[in-house]
């Protein structure tokens, strides 16, 4: 069975400051998604990584994979409220079908 | 650009009922995705389709639960004698399987509350 482990659970910051957010498994994943999730709305996709060693960066949120694909961090730089929200990891299998999330980070930005 | 689309967005019934919700693919999507969501958890996967071909089930999914994609384009998710335990937010996610690696687009959900 995989497992993504999301750390931290919650993040209560002030604006300005950077953060990261990590997600950790044993499994290897044919890639790895990040997705923003508001308080009764669906999850919005952020970015893919597919490849070991990937970084993408998406304005002020650096996503990077990990070397063996079995990990993922997201880095948000100079967070602001509008960051505010639940961020989910969640990694495809080998078939890349289902998607298998970690338990997520709610990150709380004050202003 | 239409999204995926759920309807109904909220549903309350009571213990005992049967519902039903439709989710509505990004159009060119052959791929769907039923998803389950409590409280303080990320997604669970139910099943999903490719075109009208259900391919997996999650053990998740009980006898009291089936869904159907009949023309491999909308897919309805049927809750039958309802309990307690399926109060959840039913997520609906498509994607478009050419890729090696497999970008799911949700909908906004179905927040089922059963009494």
């Amino acid at each position: 069975t995989q497992l993504l482990e999301q750390s931290p659970q919650f993040l209560s910051i002030q604006e300005g400051e950077n953060l990261t957010v990590y997600c950790n498994s044993s499994s290897v994943f044919s890639s790895l998604q990040w997705y923003r999730q508001e308080p009764g709305e669906g999850p919005v996709l952020l970015v893919t990584v597919v490849t070991g060693g990937e970084v993408k960066k998406l304005k002020r949120l650096t996503f990077q994979f990990g070397d063996a694909r079995k990990d993922s961090s997201l880095h948000i730089t100079a967070a602001q409220p509008g960051d505010t929200g639940l961020y989910l990891c969640a990694g495809a299998g080998e078939y890349g079908n289902k998607l298998v999330f970690g338990a997520g980070t709610i990150l709380r930005v004050k202003s | 650009d239409t999204g995926v689309s759920q309807d109904p967005r909220h549903k309350i019934t009571k213990r005992g009922q049967n519902v039903t919700f439709r989710c509505d693919p990004i159009s060119e999507h052959n791929r769907l995705y039923w998803y389950r969501q409590t409280l303080g958890q990320g997604p669970e996967f139910l099943t999903y389709f490719q075109n009208e071909a259900q391919l997996e089930k999650s053990r998740l999914l009980s006898d009291r639960f089936s869904a159907e994609r009949p023309k491999g384009s909308f897919s309805t998710l049927e809750i039958q004698r309802t309990e307690q335990g399926d109060s959840a937010m039913y997520l609906c996610a498509s994607s478009f399987q050419v890729l090696s690696y497999n970008e799911q687009f949700f909908g906004p959900g179905t927040r089922l509350t059963v009494l």
